[in-house]
């Protein structure tokens, strides 16, 4: 299985929004709901922002949005806060029951 | 709240077998809502799921690690455990735990370093 397919970095300024994409293939993220999102600050562990394509977990804000068209997920941001600067990864469940990860994107609030 | 806790050697020689056990508070890995993961990232790169196992003991593995991975589980001490054979630099990473929920890892430890090094 390949990674999925994130771009290196993304920027933008305090209070736009901004969309990460994240692309695959019909074995993993065109052939199922299962697309997840993960925030990641140096040195911490990763925290899940969306699962399911759409779904936040509770106590994540409603800033951070997900969704899918095709075999290509996005997660969107927005009113961008210093506090988003982080790396974040997109994963899927894939047609072999398995997970595989994209490559991360580094987000940079400038 | 649930909790995942990494322990196991930070330092492992090449060839020998890494092994990792993670232990949860908070919640059982008996229930049968959730499966759970190992998940690990080289220093300074990107996310490697590894594998999960089911209270069962039916696990699924990464295909590229597939012939040197044991997942495994422990009821009866709330533990899970990881191991790899036949280690090499290339194994050197931060290694986490986690809970997964509706194909989702919702819950990880803080992770654990392991170098492989002679």
């Amino acid at each position: 299985q390949s990674a999925l397919t994130q771009p290196a970095s993304v920027s933008g300024s305090p209070g736009q929004s901004i969309t990460i994409s994240c692309s695959g293939t019909s074995s993993d993220v065109g052939g199922n709901n299962y697309v997840s999102w993960y925030q990641q600050h140096p040195g911490k562990a990763p925290q899940l922002m969306i699962y399911e394509v759409t779904n936040r977990p509770s106590g994540v804000s409603h800033r951070f949005s997900g969704s899918k068209s095709g075999n290509t997920a996005s997660l969107t941001i927005s009113g961008l806060q210093v506090e988003d600067e982080a790396d974040y990864y997109c994963s899927s469940y894939t047609s072999g029951s398995t997970f595989v990860f994209g490559g991360g994107t580094k987000l940079t609030v400038l | 709240q649930v909790q995942l806790q990494e322990s196991g050697p930070g330092l492992v020689k090449p060839s020998e077998t890494l092994s990792l056990t993670c232990t949860v508070s908070g919640g059982s890995v008996s229930s049968g809502s959730y499966y759970w993961s190992w998940i690990r990232q080289p220093p300074g790169k990107g996310l490697e799921w590894i594998g999960y196992v089911y209270y069962t003991g039916s696990t699924k593995y990464n295909p590229s690690l597939k012939s040197r991975v044991t997942i495994s589980v422990d009821t009866s001490k709330n533990q899970f455990s990881l191991k790899l054979s036949s280690a090499t630099a290339a194994d050197t990473a931060v290694y986490y735990c986690a809970r997964e929920f509706t194909r989702s890892p919702d819950y990880w430890g803080q992770g654990i370093l392991v170098t492989v090094s002679s």
